[in-house]
């Protein structure tokens, strides 16, 4: 059974810096790519960042470039997602999906095929 | 910035058919993709590539495309499939991002 736990996630000052981990079991994680998605208190889902099963290729959306960075370490199975100059409109569930790719008109893309619980991320003074 | 447009809200009574849409100008050339959220729980995927349904999901939920809107159909829907729907599909302009739409209340009465 594909499992995915989030972990890193608490209070953080305007500014500050948090590390959110996602730990995978269930299947092999060097094969798969992987996303953050995130939700801000009641509002919809909003995609962060994307990983490759390799980790050579790394996507962000325009509202954390520069700010937020993804890796993974697939000796440990794990998915990171490093987050500096936090914002309070950064305050939000946090979840890491498993993702499959999608051949299309040449270049693949993602879609997220399983989901972690998420973890809570509160940006505030 | 690229955006998926769906209905705020859709109400149906048990046993009938809801039908949720999703319009974006990039639909006719990427994928869509519906996840169904319940209060305080992650999203589950429930329909791929428009219209494929994974494993464990049921025949009730299908998934059409036509043009630049795509349908999440929910069949015989049942007080268990209130929840919230979202869309999801990708900017075809080589930016390599990916969009959700605002998501669907769905509201059993």
């Amino acid at each position: 059974e594909v499992q995915l736990l989030e972990s890193g996630g608490g209070l953080v000052q305007p500014g500050g810096s948090l590390r959110l981990s996602c730990a995978a079991s269930g299947f092999t994680f060097s094969s798969y790519a992987m996303s953050w998605v995130r939700q801000a208190p009641g509002k919809g889902l909003e995609w962060v960042s994307a990983i490759s099963g390799s980790g050579g290729s790394t996507y962000y959306a325009d509202s954390v470039k520069g700010r937020f960075t993804i890796s993974r370490d697939n000796s440990k199975n794990t998915l990171y997602l490093q987050m500096n100059s936090l914002r309070a409109e950064d305050t939000a569930v946090y979840y890491c999906a498993k993702a499959e790719d999608v051949l299309v008109e040449g270049a693949y893309y993602y879609y997220m095929d399983v989901w972690g619980k998420g973890t809570t991320v509160t940006v505030s003074s | 910035s690229y955006e998926l447009t769906q209905p705020p809200s859709v109400s149906v009574s048990p046993g009938q058919t809801a039908r949720i849409t999703c319009s974006g100008d990039a639909l006719p050339k990427q994928y869509a993709y519906w996840y169904q959220q319940k209060p305080g729980q992650a999203p589950v995927l429930v329909i791929y590539k428009d219209s494929e349904r994974p494993s464990g999901i049921p025949e009730r939920f299908s998934g059409s495309s036509s043009g630049t809107t795509v349908t999440l159909t929910i069949s015989g829907v049942q007080a268990e499939d209130e929840a919230d729907y979202y869309c999801q599909s990708a900017d075809s302009s080589g930016t390599y991002s990916w969009v959700f739409g605002g998501g669907t209340k769905l509201t059993v009465l």
